[in-house]
């Protein structure tokens, strides 16, 4: 199975802050590689995927990167509604997995 | 739009058996998978596998072989996931989702959206 390891697994940050949220695969993964935000009590929601692609409605301070082994997620100026939880996901082989995941809290 | 409603909460005993659905609508149901992930409370995100809602073909993890059933309804266009034999570490949120494959950008993968709200499962005696 592939491993996928978020860091931080939290961090503190304010308004209008930039963040960034590192994913690392256990071997490459190419570019099969999504992030999802979640809320507490709630469903995740997609943000980007195939790495650096844009889901459609999500608000463009959100980038993606990487190839590979090596991913990030950016939030240039972050939001009151961005803190949250963030996961990222392999879909290169099966089984899927899932980052640890990332707490953004407020500062 | 496209949506996917949940079943409401279960309480199980172990051993007992737990079977969840999920109605799509706004969308072709048959022309997409259906994947099954679950949460386990304050705890992250597991992958239990897929089903295609085109023709029943299933692919689920290995840690729950033999004790999950995923199933389709296209006259409904409901998903099923039953799941057997319930343990205390059953205990979680249980998300249904689509299974995308093409973007808009023209990238391909499997990339998940959207979600169900969630089913909480309690497996106790």
């Amino acid at each position: 199975d592939i491993q996928m390891t978020q860091s931080p697994s939290s961090l503190s940050a304010s308004v209008g802050d930039r963040v960034t949220i590192t994913c690392r695969a256990s071997q490459s993964i190419n570019n099969y590689l999504n992030w999802y935000q979640q809320k507490p009590g709630k469903a995740p929601k997609l943000l980007i995927y195939a790495a650096s692609s844009l889901q459609s409605g999500v608000p463009s301070r959100f980038s993606g990167s990487g190839s590979g082994t090596d991913f990030t997620l950016t939030i240039s100026s972050l939001q009151p509604e961005d803190f949250a939880s963030y996961y990222c996901q392999q879909s290169y082989s099966t089984p899927l997995t899932f980052g640890g995941g990332t707490k953004v809290e407020i500062k | 739009q496209d949506q996917l409603v949940q079943s409401a909460a279960e309480v199980q005993k172990p051993g007992a058996s737990v079977k969840v659905s999920c109605k799509a609508s706004g969308y072709s149901f048959s022309n997409y998978d259906i994947s099954w992930v679950r949460q386990a409370p304050g705890q992250g995100l597991e992958w239990m596998g897929w089903i295609s809602a085109h023709n029943g073909n299933t692919h689920y993890a290995q840690s729950l072989q033999g004790r999950v059933t995923m199933t389709t309804d296209t006259s409904t266009s409901t998903a099923y996931m039953e799941l057997r034999s319930l343990r205390s570490d059953d205990t979680a949120v249980y998300y249904c989702a689509r299974v995308l494959e093409v973007g808009a950008s023209g990238a391909v993968g499997n990339w998940f959206d959207p979600w169900g709200q969630g089913t909480l499962v309690t497996v106790s005696s």
